[in-house]
This record gives C-alpha cells, structure tokens and sequence, in this order.
C-alpha cells in the first residue's frame, strides 16, 4: 500500500460545481497536509496547509484533515475555469529533517 | 524574476548519453530537491540537500546522481540515459521556518526525452 493514495481521475465539472478532491494516507505520524496546485507545463505551487485534525478555509478553497480516518479534502466552491489544474496532496512528518510525500495528482477540468 | 530556474526547459538526448539538469534558486534556501513526474505516478523524490555538505537519495535515486555546487545550485546528473528516464523533472527548494511545516518552491521543470 503506498503511504498516499490519491484517485488519479481525471474530473471534468461545470463551472459553479462544488469540488472535493481527496487523499488518504496510512502513515499516522504525518502532521503537517499540504495541497499543491500545478498548471500545465508550470512547477506545482502551495495552494493550502493545513497542521493536524481541522478544517482551514481561504476564500473558495476549504481544506479538510480527519485524522481518526487518515483522510484529507480539499474541497473548491464556485468552481472556475482558472481553477483547472492538477491538484496533488503532499504530507509530512514535524521534525527537522522532513520531506514531502505527494499523492499521484488529479486533473481537474472546469467545462464554462 | 523567478525565484527557481531550471535549465535547460526542454532537452532530447539518446539512449547511452550524459546528461545534467541545472538549477538555480535566488531565495537563499539551505535545502534543495530533485523529483521527477510521470503520468499515474506522480512527483516522486530522486535526491535532496539539506545544505552544501549534505546530500541524500530519495525515493528513486538509481542511474542519477547529484551535485551541490553551492547553497544556490544543485545539479541532477544522468550518466548514462535510457528511455525510462523520460519524464518531466522539477527542482525544488524549502526552507526550515519558525514552524516545520516543510513549503517547497518549485522551478517550472524541465521536460526530458530520452530516444
């Protein structure tokens, strides 16, 4: 079992749908949840963080943590053209010398 | 200016040949990461450097190797390319702020062909 588990997808909505994309992980020392937001043809960049169980909203995004499930949500409100993208969940343990570990990515597609 | 560059963007080499990928950061950050990307796989970790003495295989560091020029510039090195090394490869960059989240800043990639 890989530690993150993302549905590759890809997903095609219409423009003002909801959006929920997920993760789950099974390593249970992962404290820090990340959402990462990458364009076509561009590096992936920080969309979102979130430390530990909770729920942190920014503007038309909400990202989600349940850590009982070692389940993660990002979900995408009023949904965009500009939000199409590929979104990847990345986690990591605290500690000094931590890295990242990405889930496989969705694409998501926004239908005008 | 971008604060991650890679270089060179697009590069087609053959099957046999060497062939190193450049980056470059301006963010004055100690830690510096090379990943690759494929469809269905998605960013997987060759290497990183946590600073200019420090150098660590990741996830897939076979048949790649890495140096650390300086705390700005860290290279990935293929020695001898074949055709599974097709792929897009992305430098990153990170800090160790007051908190451990772990943001990383990425370059725009450099898309590998190798025939």
């Amino acid at each position: 079992q890989k530690e993150v588990e993302q549905d590759p997808g890809p997903l095609s909505v219409p423009e003002g749908a909801i959006v929920s994309l997920n993760c789950t992980y099974s390593n249970s020392a992962f404290q820090y949840f990340m959402w990462y937001r990458q364009y076509s043809r561009k590096g992936p960049e920080l969309l979102m963080y979130t430390y530990s169980s909770g729920n942190k909203e920014d503007g038309r995004f909400t990202a989600q943590v349940d850590k009982s499930s070692k389940y993660i949500s990002l979900f995408i409100r009023d949904s965009q053209p500009s939000d199409s993208a590929t979104y990847l969940c990345a986690m990591t343990n605290t500690g000094a010398n931590s890295k990242l570990t990405f889930g496989k990515g969705i694409t998501l597609s926004v239908r005008p | 200016d971008a604060d991650v560059t890679q270089t060179p963007r697009n590069r087609i080499t053959k099957t046999g040949k060497r062939i190193m990928l450049e980056c470059s950061q301006t963010k004055g950050h100690d830690r510096m990461y090379w990943y690759r990307q494929d469809p269905g796989l998605g960013l997987r970790l060759i290497y990183y450097s946590f600073d200019v003495k420090d150098i660590n295989k990741g996830e897939i560091s076979d048949g790649y190797s890495v140096s650390r020029q300086a705390q700005a510039k860290f290279s990935l090195s293929l020695e001898s390319a074949i055709p599974n090394q097709t792929a897009l490869y992305f430098c990153a960059t990170s800090d160790l702020g007051g908190s451990s989240y772990n943001e990383q800043f990425f370059g725009p990639g450099t898309r590998l062909t190798v025939l």
